[in-house]
């Protein structure tokens, strides 16, 4: 059966500091990937996403980047945080029309 | 526009009790899926149910059902006989099968509470 891993689940980093969130799917293949923010209180929003190795869509402009190094392999990068980068992150998967599998969630403080 | 919208931000519902949150949806693919969520305190994000465009018939899991209606382009969730453990947000959202196809929309949510 497929999984999905996402780590760390908590995190608190200054600002200023780097982030990397990983996020790792098993049991399928070529999946898309996509990862999530969610303000406090507040509905999703779709961050990046991508359909296979290399390929990284942006839906918002920020200091956040993402790469997709391996096939079920999703990195939510930041070279220097900001206050406004706090928040619970989730990535997710899907293949051809399933619906979105979503991992744990990782929460985002910044200090 | 929107390609989801959630009215209701709060709804409370006495245990046992059925109720509905709404759920509206803009696109103009003919092909598309609609997908509700559950999320709990806990933060992680449930999938209950799925209702694809071309489906006759209203998609149901249990005591969850959608309530699809496709010229009102609105996919109501159903939740039957509330116990407490229904209690959290509830999120719809939508794929587009040609227009974007890869990209989920999210509504804003509903947060519901069961009353004992």
């Amino acid at each position: 059966s497929q999984t999905i891993h996402q780590w760390p689940a908590t995190l608190v980093q200054p600002v200023g500091s780097p982030l990397s969130l990983e996020c790792t799917v098993e049991g399928t293949s070529n999946p898309n990937l996509y990862w999530y923010r969610q303000a406090a209180g507040r509905g999703l929003q779709l961050l990046f996403y991508s359909v296979g190795i290399g390929q990284i869509s942006s839906e918002v402009p920020q200091n956040l980047s993402a790469s997709r190094p391996q096939d079920r392999q999703f990195i939510l990068s930041s070279k220097k945080l900001l206050l406004s980068d706090s928040g619970f992150y989730l990535c997710a998967w899907s293949t051809g029309r399933s619906p979105l599998h979503f991992g744990n969630g990782t929460r985002l403080t910044v200090t | 526009a929107q390609k989801i919208t959630q009215t209701q931000p709060g709804m409370f519902v006495q245990e046992k009790e059925a109720v509905t949150l709404d759920c509206t949806y803009d696109t103009s693919d003919p092909s598309y899926g609609l997908f509700w969520y559950k999320q709990p305190s806990s933060g992680e994000m449930i999938f209950l149910i799925y209702q694809g465009s071309y489906d006759q018939q209203n998609a149901t899991e249990g005591r969850y059902s959608l309530n699809f209606q496709k010229a009102r382009k609105s996919a109501n969730l159903v939740i039957s006989a509330s116990q407490l453990g229904d209690s959290a947000m509830y999120f719809c959202a939508m794929r587009e099968d040609w227009n974007t196809g890869n990209q989920f929309y999210f509504g804003t949510g509903t947060s519901l509470t069961v009353i004992p």
